[in-house]
C-alpha cells in the first residue's frame, strides 16, 4: 500500500500556465508538507499543514498555494508558472509536528 | 535558511567497502533523520535517532547521535550496488517544527 501519493509524477507545461499537484497520505497523519527539490538536490521547505491548518509558510511566492481539503490531502496549485519553478515537488507528512516525516515519489515539473 | 553541514558531497567506492558519511551543526537538535533517495525517488527513512549517544543499526547501515546534541555519522559496512543514491542528514529542533536539512552525499559505487 502507497503511503504517501502524488500525481502526477511528470508534469511538462508552458510559462505562465496555471497546474496543480495533488498528494494524499494513507497514514492517518496530522501534518502534511511541501518540499521543492532543486537541481542540486537541495531539499526546502515550502509550507506545513497540521490538521488542515496553514503552519508553515516559507518564502514562497504567492503564485504558490496549498489547499488542505482534509487531514488526508495537500494540493499544491501554482498560478501562472515561470522558467524558474522547474523543479522536484515532494509532499511528505508526518504524525504530528515535529515528528519524523515520510515522503511522497516526487512530481517532476518541466516549465517550458 | 539553515543547513546542516554534511560531507562528504560526494564518495566514489569499490564494491564492498565500507562508507562513513557525517553532518554537523552549530545548533543543538533533539532528533536526528538519516534518509537515502533513489534516483527518481522520494526520500526514504533510513534510521531516526532520538537519544544523545544514541548508536542503531538498520541491517548493514548503523548511525549515531552525537554526544553533543550537534552532530551524527552514517556508516554502511560492505556496501554493495544497490546502496548507490544521495544519503540525506535531517535534524529536529523542539523550538520549531521544521526538519533542517543537509545538502546530501552521493554515494556512488565503481564496477
Amino acid at each position: 500500500d502507497t503511503a504517501v501519493s502524488q500525481t502526477p509524477k511528470y508534469l511538462v507545461t508552458q510559462m505562465g500556465n496555471d497546474k496543480s499537484i495533488k498528494c494524499e497520505q494513507n497514514l492517518g497523519h496530522d501534518t502534511m508538507y511541501w518540499y521543492k527539490q532543486d537541481s542540486k538536490k537541495f531539499l526546502k521547505i515550502m509550507f506545513s499543514y497540521n490538521n488542515k491548518e496553514l503552519i508553515i509558510n516559507e518564502t514562497v511566492p504567492n503564485r504558490f498555494s496549498p489547499k488542505s481539503p482534509d487531514k488526508a490531502h495537500l494540493n499544491l496549485h501554482i498560478n501562472s508558472l515561470e522558467l524558474g519553478d522547474s523543479a522536484v515537488y515532494f509532499c511528505a507528512s508526518s504524525r504530528s509536528l515535529g515528528k519524523t516525516q515520510y515522503f511522497g515519489p516526487g512530481t517532476r515539473l518541466l516549465v517550458l | 535558511g539553515q543547513q546542516l553541514n554534511q560531507s562528504p558531497q560526494s564518495m566514489f567506492i569499490q564494491e564492498g567497502e565500507d562508507v562513513s558519511m557525517n553532518c554537523t551543526s552549530s545548533s543543538i537538535f533533539n532528533t536526528w533523520l538519516w534518509y537515502k533517495q533513489d534516483p527518481g525517488e522520494g526520500p526514504v527513512l533510513l534510521i531516526a535517532l532520538y537519544k544523545a549517544g544514541e548508536l542503531t543499526s538498520n541491517g548493514r547501515l548503523t548511525a549515531q547521535f552525537g554526544i553533543t546534541r550537534k552532530d551524527s555519522f552514517l556508516n554502511i559496512s560492505a556496501s554493495i550496488p544497490s546502496d548507490v543514491g544521495i544519503y540525506f542528514c535531517a535534524g529536529l529542533m523542539d523550538s520549531n517544527y521544521q526538519l533542517i536539512w543537509g545538502a546530501g552525499t552521493k554515494l556512488i559505487i565503481k564496477p
